[in-house]
């Protein structure tokens, strides 16, 4: 199956600062999507982005799906940005499949 | 707009018991997923539901596990009998396919402890 791995595994962060997370995927993929899991479990959807770039306020995020990878952007971090990102890609018949995440931790 | 409700929030059991776990996803999403998310690790897809047909069951532990989603909307996905290594949160998620356009949404899961 489709090997999905996310760097770095850990970041610890000044709040204020920038930072970058970075997806690589195996093989082609009709479908990313970021997102991020907040201390409590839950799960957020951030982009849905299999190709091109969007932004968000504070966040944005860029696919180069010929090049198999993606990146997260976090702008200007808060404390409340802390938690897991994970990035999910799918192949077809609408499956998604999740990397391994990058653990935040912003601190004041 | 209504998320996808997942029920029960926690569930503790003995090994060898059975358990089941319950999904709403929000309304009109054809997909629906359950994945298994062990501590420390990202969410493992167990089955995948395109209305009430399966998509993918690849990974989901036929021996123990088992899913249904009738009428193609709320799902259950049971355990029997529990191991200790199933001790996990136990997430459902729905997305809606229109035009390829495929954003998933994630209930709060529910954490199964088995002891």
């Amino acid at each position: 199956g489709i090997q999905v791995e996310q760097s770095p595994p850990d970041l610890i962060l000044q709040e204020g600062a920038n930072s970058t997370l970075r997806c690589n995927f195996s093989d082609s993929v009709n479908n990313l999507q970021w997102f991020h899991q907040n201390p409590w479990g839950q799960l957020i959807n951030l982009f849905y982005i299999p190709s091109g770039t969007k932004q968000n306020g504070r966040l944005s995020a860029t696919t180069v799906a010929t090049e198999r990878y993606s990146l997260l952007y976090i702008s200007s971090s808060q404390t409340t940005d802390s938690g897991v990102y994970f990035c999910a890609v799918g192949t077809g018949a609408n499956n998604l499949f999740f990397g391994t995440g990058t653990r935040l931790t912003v601190i004041p | 707009e209504a998320g996808v409700a997942q029920s029960p929030r926690y569930k503790i059991i003995e090994k060898r018991q059975s358990v089941a776990f319950w999904c709403n996803p929000i309304s009109g999403h054809a997909t629906l997923y359950w994945y298994q998310q062990i501590l420390g690790q990202g969410p493992k897809l167990l089955i995948q539901f395109q209305n009430n047909g399966v998509v993918d069951d690849s990974q989901l532990p036929k021996d123990r596990f088992s899913a249904e989603r009738l009428k193609g909307v709320d799902s259950t996905l049971k355990i029997q009998p529990a191991k200790l290594e199933d001790s996990a949160v136990y997430l459902c998620a729905s997305s809606l396919w229109t035009g390829g356009k495929t954003k998933a949404f994630f209930g709060q899961g529910t954490r199964l402890t088995v002891v």
